[in-house]
């Protein structure tokens, strides 16, 4: 059983036109929640950590923000440069350092 | 600083052949990782290591072994190589804390045939 989910699993933007991403987990006990950046043919690179309900980072167009049962990563004005697969991963109660990871997003913005 | 760096970068093994992959990295970080991501599906933690001298098992480390002599270095030995270890694999790392994020290198692209 998948404890980390993410949703869609492909998505298609026009450059400019906002979404969000989203990812869901049903362990309990969450120490964080970690979404990452990954290009083709690379390994993935840190975004950001969220962790507690309520919880929002930004960083350029990307905002992410955390609730009790899912986390979601807003793209506004999107870019082709965003073009990625999102990664999310939760740590789990009782690891410090175990991080389980979800199938990710393959976003592609088009110009 | 150079990161995470992981040789070779790509490889190709013939079936019962055995390689090791390097991983080293110049930050101190005292936890170092082995993943492998396959097409589709999330990355699945083979090995970790929180320190020189201590390793220990993660999701799926059946035909793998590790070992951890020096904090830079994390290097995942695969023994007699089977079709289902065509993957790509990531080798990580994070300081003490752990729980802050985690490192990744560039990736070593292994196909068994």
């Amino acid at each position: 059983e998948d404890q980390v989910t993410q949703s869609p699993e492909a998505l298609r933007l026009q450059e400019g036109e906002s979404s969000s991403l989203n990812c869901s987990y049903t362990v309990s006990g969450l120490r964080g929640l970690f979404w990452y950046r990954q290009d083709p043919g690379k390994g993935p690179e840190f975004l950001f950590t969220l962790y507690s309900a309520g919880e929002e980072k930004e960083k350029e167009r990307l905002k992410a923000t955390l609730t009790k049962k899912e986390s979601f990563l807003h793209i506004t004005a999107p870019k082709p440069e965003d073009s990625a697969t999102y990664l999310c991963a939760v740590l789990l109660g009782g690891s410090n350092y175990k991080l389980t990871f979800g199938k990710g997003t393959l976003l592609t913005v088009n110009p | 600083n150079a990161g995470v760096t992981q040789t070779p970068k790509f490889r190709i093994l013939k079936i019962g052949q055995s390689m090791t992959l390097q991983c080293a990295q110049d930050m101190n970080h005292n936890y170092m990782y082995w993943y492998r991501q396959d097409p589709g599906m999330g990355l699945k933690l083979i090995y970790y290591s929180v320190g020189a001298g201590i390793t220990d098992k993660g999701e799926v480390p059946n035909g793998y072994n590790v070992s951890r002599s020096t904090t830079e270095d994390f290097p995942l030995r695969l023994e007699l190589a089977a079709p289902s270890q065509t993957s790509v694999y990531f080798c990580a790392s994070s300081d003490f804390r752990g729980y802050n994020e985690q490192f990744f290198g560039p990736g070593t692209r292994l196909t068994v045939l």
